[in-house]
């Protein structure tokens, strides 16, 4: 089953905008991951925070934890039209191999 | 640096036929390797991992088996596809130095 649930299912902006995703799951997490995928491509890894990290920067993404409440969020500034992708987050628990379970995913379209 | 190839990239089978998918990964040693499935518009669902060579763990009960020849290997089988089997296959390995997951280009099967 999915443990995790993205939110907003889609979203639709303006190049030049800021897209705000996030990600809520049920339990108790080793890391949480951050893909893009394309349409029909594979997945592109854009940034992985611990447990006991609160916030990550990678260029223009901003990734937020916040484990009492069990949610992540992915800021994208200053959105281009190569950003137009769906967005997936993924959790991990510790002891399990680094399997990881996907939520259901963000479909942002970014138009000029 | 790594590399994770899969081939084919599509495939289009009849049910009933076997299938074959290859996965293998390049620059790095005694990875840990993963298959998911992704349906039409969804999240992944990990289906099989592997922590070492003949080492298979099955997360789903299904028409699918894998196999890790070799270190670097993973391999995706059927005796008979179903309909159901129909999906976007990804693999995937863990760098241990960061946990991060790096999927590779995938292979689109359909199943007619």
């Amino acid at each position: 089953s999915q443990q995790g649930e993205e939110d907003p299912q889609a979203l639709s902006i303006q190049e030049g905008e800021n897209a705000t995703m996030n990600c809520s799951y049920k339990t108790s997490i080793n890391n949480l991951q951050w893909y893009r995928q394309n349409s029909g491509r594979g997945l592109v890894h854009l940034i992985l925070i611990r447990s006991n990290e609160r916030e990550k920067h990678s260029g223009r993404l901003r990734v937020t934890l916040d484990t009492s409440k069990k949610s992540s969020s992915l800021l994208i500034t200053a959105s281009r039209a190569a950003d137009t992708a769906s967005y997936f987050c993924a959790t991990s628990y510790t002891g399990t191999a680094s399997k990881l379970t996907f939520g259901t995913g963000t479909r942002l379209q970014v138009t000029l | 640096s790594q590399t994770i190839h899969q081939w084919p990239a599509t495939l289009v089978q009849p049910v009933g036929s076997p299938l074959s998918l290859e996965c293998t990964v390049e620059g790095t040693s005694n990875p840990n390797l993963y298959w998911y499935r992704q349906a039409a518009g969804r999240g992944l669902q990990l289906l099989f991992y592997s922590v070492g060579i003949g080492q298979i763990s099955s997360e789903v009960p299904q028409n699918l088996s894998a196999s890790r020849p070799q270190d670097r290997q993973f391999i995706l089988s059927s005796k008979k596809l179903l309909l159901s089997d129909s999906g976007f296959y990804l693999c995937a390995w863990r760098d241990r130095a960061n946990d991060e997951q790096y999927f590779g280009p995938g292979t689109r099967l359909t199943v007619t």
